[in-house]
């Protein structure tokens, strides 16, 4: 069965500093890994979306890595704003569910950034 | 475009009432889903659709109905509402092919208490 961890769940960082966060699954049968930020009382907004053919993708000030073999993606969080305060959330859609909308989402880390 | 739309954003049922939550999305997506999300637990699929006149069930799909007239519309359905139903839902659709395939887009979410 598939499993997506998130960790660390809590982190409180001052502004400017760069920043991963790390997310692990169990199964590297993975269609794709998509990086999503919440914020509170609000939707899920993709904010990166990797292939399973795909190392890495690049959004601003975002970068997000895959490395099936180990089960792991990182999102690294580049001169961190408090803007970026938020919960950032890990979901892998799991092999042969591509015609589902079937994610597994990890339980999220809550980020906050202080001016 | 609208993305995904969802109605209404907060409701309040009493135990044993039945009601719909509506969704729409204007991005002539196959691919729809409806999630809930409860702490502790995150986000689980309760039901999915490939098309218009197909659905099928997710990983928590009792108590719940839908179907899919329209490609836009994929409404749910709580046939008899329960407090163990109080959650927040989001609805979400995906596309596919390219590079986007089955990138995941979100709406805003309904925030449901059965008392």
């Amino acid at each position: 069965k598939q499993e997506v961890t998130q960790i660390p769940a809590a982190l409180s960082v001052p502004e400017g500093e760069n920043l991963v966060l790390n997310c692990s699954f169990t199964d590297s049968a993975i269609y794709n890994l998509q990086w999503f930020r919440q914020d509170p009382g609000k939707g899920l907004t993709s904010l990166l979306l990797i292939q399973s053919s795909q190392r890495e993708q690049t959004s601003g000030r975002l970068n997000a890595s895959l490395d099936k073999s180990s089960g792991r993606s990182t999102l690294y969080i580049a001169a961190s704003q408090p803007g970026d305060s938020a919960t950032y959330l890990c979901a892998v859609r799991p092999w042969g569910s591509g015609n589902t909308g079937k994610l597994i989402f990890g339980q999220g880390t809550t980020l906050q950034v202080k001016p | 475009n609208a993305g995904v739309t969802q109605t209404p954003k907060f409701q309040v049922l009493k135990t044993g009432q039945s009601m719909t939550l509506q969704c729409a999305q204007d991005m002539n997506h196959e691919y729809m889903s409806w999630y809930r999300q409860d702490p502790g637990m995150g986000l689980r699929l309760i039901h999915y659709s490939v098309g218009a006149g197909i659905t099928d069930q997710g990983e928590v799909p009792n108590g719940y109905n839908v179907s899919r007239s329209t490609t836009e519309d994929f409404p749910l359905r709580l046939l008899s509402a329960a407090p163990s139903q109080t959650s927040v839902y989001f609805c979400a659709s995906s596309v596919t092919g390219g590079q986007s395939s089955y990138e995941q887009y979100f709406g805003p979410g309904t925030r449901l208490t059965v008392t």
